[in-house]
């Protein structure tokens, strides 16, 4: 069974960069079949899907934030991560990783493997 | 991008009756639609995907149906375990989008 786990700083000061990692156990993050996706929550919001990584490189990133967001991989640790760059407020959110099971690689598909979440909180 | 649009926002049901879930999309994802279970504190659960199919392990008292625009989620029976927040999904173009969500409340 896949298990996907956030971690990383709970507080970020704005206008640095947030990062976040999840480690991925139960399967290789190097498989060629899945996507690897990052989400999040604000408080009291809906879900934001912000971007993914099919490995070893491509990916793909929601227009509203790719001019801030890196994804990557690092096969070593079965991990994949998140850098958001110049956080505001308006960052702060639950953020979830998980697994899209990939079926044709240019398209997207349904998460069917997800962390629990952490928050991360913008302040000074 | 495709606004995913999902009512009620709430819905109190009692245990045993069941809980009918709409999700409506802003121009057609075919079925190209998912469900998710959203309990506080938890990993977010795969219920449905290709708007009818459903995903491994889940029970069939979960049942999606719809295709286009128009989807449903229907929930027979419910158990005090299904109390939760269900969203819908489209994977149809990129960017993916969610809808706002339904909290299903014990009445």
């Amino acid at each position: 069974q896949l298990q996907l786990q956030e971690s990383g700083p709970g507080l970020v000061k704005p206008s640095e960069t947030l990062s976040l990692t999840c480690t991925v156990s139960g399967g290789s993050i190097s498989s060629r079949g899945s996507y690897w996706d990052w989400i999040r929550q604000p408080p009291g919001k809906g879900l934001e899907w912000i971007g993914n990584i099919f490995y070893p490189g491509s990916t793909h990133y929601n227009p509203s934030l790719k001019s801030r967001v890196t994804i990557s991989v690092d096969t070593s640790k079965n991990q994949f991560s998140l850098k958001l760059t110049s956080v505001t407020a308006a960052d702060t959110a639950v953020y979830y990783c998980a697994r899209t099971l990939v079926v044709i690689p240019t398209t997207p598909g349904e998460f069917d493997f997800w962390g629990r979440g952490t928050l991360v909180t913008v302040s000074s | 991008e495709i606004v995913m649009t999902q009512s009620p926002a709430a819905l109190s049901v009692s245990p045993g009756e069941r809980a009918t879930l709409s999700c409506r999309a802003s121009q057609s994802i075919r079925n190209a639609l998912a469900w998710y279970q959203h309990k506080s504190g938890q990993a977010p659960r795969l219920l449905i995907y290709g708007a009818s199919t459903r995903a491994t392990g889940i029970p069939a008292k979960f049942s999606g149906s719809g295709s286009g625009t128009d989807f449903t989620l229907t929930i027979s029976s419910l158990q005090s375990e299904d109390f939760a927040v269900y969203y819908c999904h489209q994977y149809k173009d990129w960017p993916q989008t969610f809808g706002q969500g339904t909290k299903v409340e014990i009445k």
